[in-house]
C-alpha cells in the first residue's frame, strides 16, 4: 500500500529552527509537496522537490532524498504565525496525491 | 483576485438529508477536485474532474456525486447523508495534473455536520 509518515505535533520557540520530516512508501514517485494549513482555513502551497537536494525558498527550505523516500521541512527563524499544520503529499506513478495526515507545529513565545 | 470560492462555510444536516457544496474558480483551470479532510487522516480525494462535461471517481466517492456543467465550477452532492460524513471539505484546482509540479489552489473549506 501507499502510506506518508509525518509527526502528529510539534513544538518550537519563536526564532529557532524547526525540522519536520516525512517518510513514504508510494507506487513510483513523481514528485513530493509541501503544503501549509493555518487552523480553519485551506492549504497553501509552499515547496516542491523531485531531484534529490535541498531547496531554499527565504526562510524555508525542502530537502529529498529519493533513494530513502525521506523529505524534511526546515523553518528557521521561526515567527508565531507560523503556527500551523504543514501537509506532505507525494505524487505517485499514475499523477495521484498521497497526502500525509499533516504535522501540527506550535510555536512558543 | 477571488481563486477558488467554497460555498456554503458551514452546513449542518440531519440524516437522510441532500445537499450540494457549491465550488468555483477564476482562473481557467482544466482540473477540478473534491476533497474530505478528517482528524487524523490526510486529505482524501472523493471525485475529481479533468475538464468541462468530465468527471471521475476518487479514493472516497461512495455517497457523492459530482457534476462539472461548465469550466468554471464543481459541485458536489450529498443525495442520503450520513454521520460519516461529517467532514471538512475542500475543493481545489489546477491548470493541468499531467505536469507533475503543478500546485494546488484550495477553497476555503465548508464544515459540514450531519446529525
Amino acid at each position: 500500500g501507499q502510506n506518508i509518515d509525518q509527526p502528529t505535533e510539534m513544538t518550537a520557540t519563536e526564532g529557532a529552527i524547526v525540522q519536520i520530516n516525512c517518510t513514504y512508501q508510494t507506487s513510483g514517485f513523481n514528485g513530493l509537496f509541501w503544503y501549509q494549513q493555518h487552523a480553519g482555513e485551506a492549504p497553501t502551497f509552499l515547496s516542491y522537490n523531485v531531484l534529490d537536494g535541498l531547496e531554499e525558498k527565504g526562510r524555508f527550505s525542502s530537502f529529498l532524498s529519493r533513494s530513502k523516500g525521506y523529505s524534511y521541512l526546515l523553518l528557521k527563524e521561526l515567527q508565531m504565525k507560523d503556527s500551523a499544520s504543514y501537509l506532505c503529499a507525494v505524487m505517485d506513478s499514475n499523477y495521484q496525491l498521497i497526502w500525509g495526515a499533516g504535522t501540527k507545529l506550535i510555536i512558543k513565545p | 483576485n477571488a481563486g477558488v470560492t467554497q460555498t456554503p462555510k458551514f452546513r449542518v444536516l440531519k440524516t437522510g438529508q441532500s445537499m450540494t457544496l457549491l465550488c468555483a474558480q477564476d482562473m481557467n483551470h482544466e482540473y477540478m477536485y473534491w476533497y474530505r479532510q478528517d482528524p487524523g487522516m490526510g486529505l482524501r480525494l472523493i471525485h475529481y474532474s479533468v475538464g468541462e462535461g468530465t468527471t471521475a471517481k476518487g479514493e472516497v466517492p461512495d455517497g457523492y456525486n459530482v457534476s462539472r456543467l461548465k469550466k468554471q465550477n464543481f459541485l458536489l452532492g450529498l443525495e442520503s447523508a450520513a454521520p460519516s460524513q461529517t467532514s471538512v471539505y475542500f475543493c481545489a484546482s489546477s491548470r493541468t495534473a499531467e505536469k507533475a509540479n503543478e500546485k494546488l489552489f484550495f477553497g476555503s473549506g465548508t464544515q459540514l455536520s450531519v446529525l
